[in-house]
């Protein structure tokens, strides 16, 4: 049972570039979401989805899409990197569509990404 | 909207015990978690309290809510190197959002 996986661990882009970040669970969850994690400021939400096919946009969307097509897959793709969201990038899910007591959220290790 | 504060930094002797603070703004708030994280890793669960509730025990972690002035707290009694990590207070009134604080660095002197 691997849980959330992350990938890659690390990667550098260039301003302007795209990339994809990759999340999958093995754990049958229904809910899945992005956080990014700045120094200070704790997590903030990027995006959500509570099922396949569904997604809705966290505090701080801009500059990042989502999709999920599939239960377990939930990846995160940047457009057009900016310097600004040089960060450390974590995927987590839940069992229920809303995390809760008993579906807490599990997370990833996460992806560090520098945008020079 | 909503928000959780908690201090940047704590130190402590080993074998003492440590106690983390939190104040969140969401009077709705219906689940309070306490999570850890260790260096290169992800969050992990640690607790957490339902709203209903002034205090739980687990093992050598106490957690203390008290709703009126929105103010939590986590105690880790007899502090151990191996408790030196990032711990976040995160707030959910039971929808899609689960709001997190910056963190609290504890650092475990030997």
């Amino acid at each position: 049972n691997a849980g959330v996986t992350q990938t890659p661990k690390f990667q550098v882009l260039k301003t302007g570039q795209s990339m994809t970040l990759q999340c999958a669970q093995d754990m049958n969850h229904e809910y899945m979401s992005w956080y990014r994690q700045d120094p200070g400021m704790g997590l903030r939400l990027i995006h959500y989805s509570v099922g396949a096919g569904i997604t809705d946009q966290g505090e701080v969307p801009n500059g990042y899409n989502v999709s999920r097509s599939t239960t377990e897959d939930f990846p995160l793709r940047l457009l057009s990197a900016a310097p600004s969201q040089t960060s450390v990038y974590f995927c987590a899910s839940s069992y229920a569509r809303a995390p809760s007591r008993n579906s807490p959220l599990h997370f990833g290790n996460g992806t560090r990404l520098t945008v020079t | 909207g909503e928000d959780v504060e908690q201090s940047l930094f704590l130190s402590v002797r080993e074998g003492d015990s440590s106690v983390i603070n939190c104040t969140y703004t969401d009077s709705s708030s219906t689940y309070l978690y306490w999570y850890k994280q260790e260096p290169g890793a992800g969050l992990q669960l640690l607790t957490y309290i339902f709203s209903n509730m002034d205090m739980k025990q687990d093992q050598r972690l106490t957690v203390l809510l008290n709703k009126k002035d929105k103010h939590l707290s986590l105690r880790i009694a007899d502090t151990q190197t191996g408790d030196s990590a990032i711990y976040f207070c995160a707030e959910s009134s039971g929808g899609f959002k689960t709001i997190f604080g910056a963190g609290t660095r504890l650092f475990v002197k030997a």
